[in-house]
């Protein structure tokens, strides 16, 4: 089976302080790793996903399959970023989305 | 672009009733779409995988007799919450597949009374 963890559910920091929000997942094959936002009163939208190794909105997320993990980064975080960061996993094919619980980040002033 | 409508975005009903939700892919054409339910406080949960012009695939312990989905075009999936009970209280989410990503709809948040 396949499963998505974010240890954290609430995450406080100061702005300009670096953010670091943890995804680990268990999947026997190759998965495809994402990170959805959450912003106040939005719809889920898409941060990133581990194949476009982009950086969006200053943030980034490497894929480490020897320690199955996808974790979030940004250098310094700013007041907009405080939002609901959710970590997902496609197992392949047409397959939904496995969530993990996420991660309520606060960016402090 | 890539965007999802869903409607409506809150109901509420009577025990017993029917619910049609609705979800829209509305600037492109989606085969595959998805619903899910989320529970106060916890994570999405994937209920059903809707193709078009074929039966839906359930999860495990989604039932799918109390859960109606049709995908009848490429732009539209429904979802019906048949014979309403207060435990189907919750919020509905849907998402379209494309190019490879789900793009989700608002929600819709179901009090069944």
């Amino acid at each position: 089976a396949q499963r998505v963890t974010q240890p954290e559910k609430l995450l406080s920091v100061f702005k300009g302080a670096p953010v670091e929000l943890k995804c680990n997942y268990s999947y026997s094959g190759s998965p495809e790793l994402f990170w959805y936002v959450q912003y106040s009163r939005q719809r889920l939208q898409l941060l990133l996903r581990h194949i476009s190794r982009e950086s969006i909105k200053g943030f980034t997320a490497d894929l480490n399959k020897g320690e199955t993990s996808f974790h979030l980064k940004k250098p310094f975080a700013q007041e907009e970023d405080s939002a609901m960061y959710y970590c997902a996993l496609n197992g392949g094919g047409a397959d939904g989305l496995t969530f993990g619980k996420g991660t309520h980040l606060i960016i402090q002033p | 672009g890539a965007v999802v409508s869903q409607h409506p975005s809150w109901v509420i009903c009577k025990s017993g009733t029917s619910v049609k939700i609705e979800c829209r892919s509305l600037d492109f054409q989606a085969t595959t779409m998805f619903w899910y339910r989320q529970f106060p406080k916890q994570s999405l949960m994937l209920m059903a995988t809707s193709n078009e012009g074929s039966k839906a695939t359930y999860e495990q312990g989604v039932e799918k007799d109390k859960f109606l989905i049709n995908h009848a075009s490429l732009t539209l999936s429904t979802l019906t919450v048949t014979s309403a009970h207060p435990e189907d209280s919750s919020f509905y989410i849907c998402s379209a597949r494309w190019a490879n990503i789900q793009y989700f709809g608002a929600g819709t948040r179901l009090s069944v009374l």
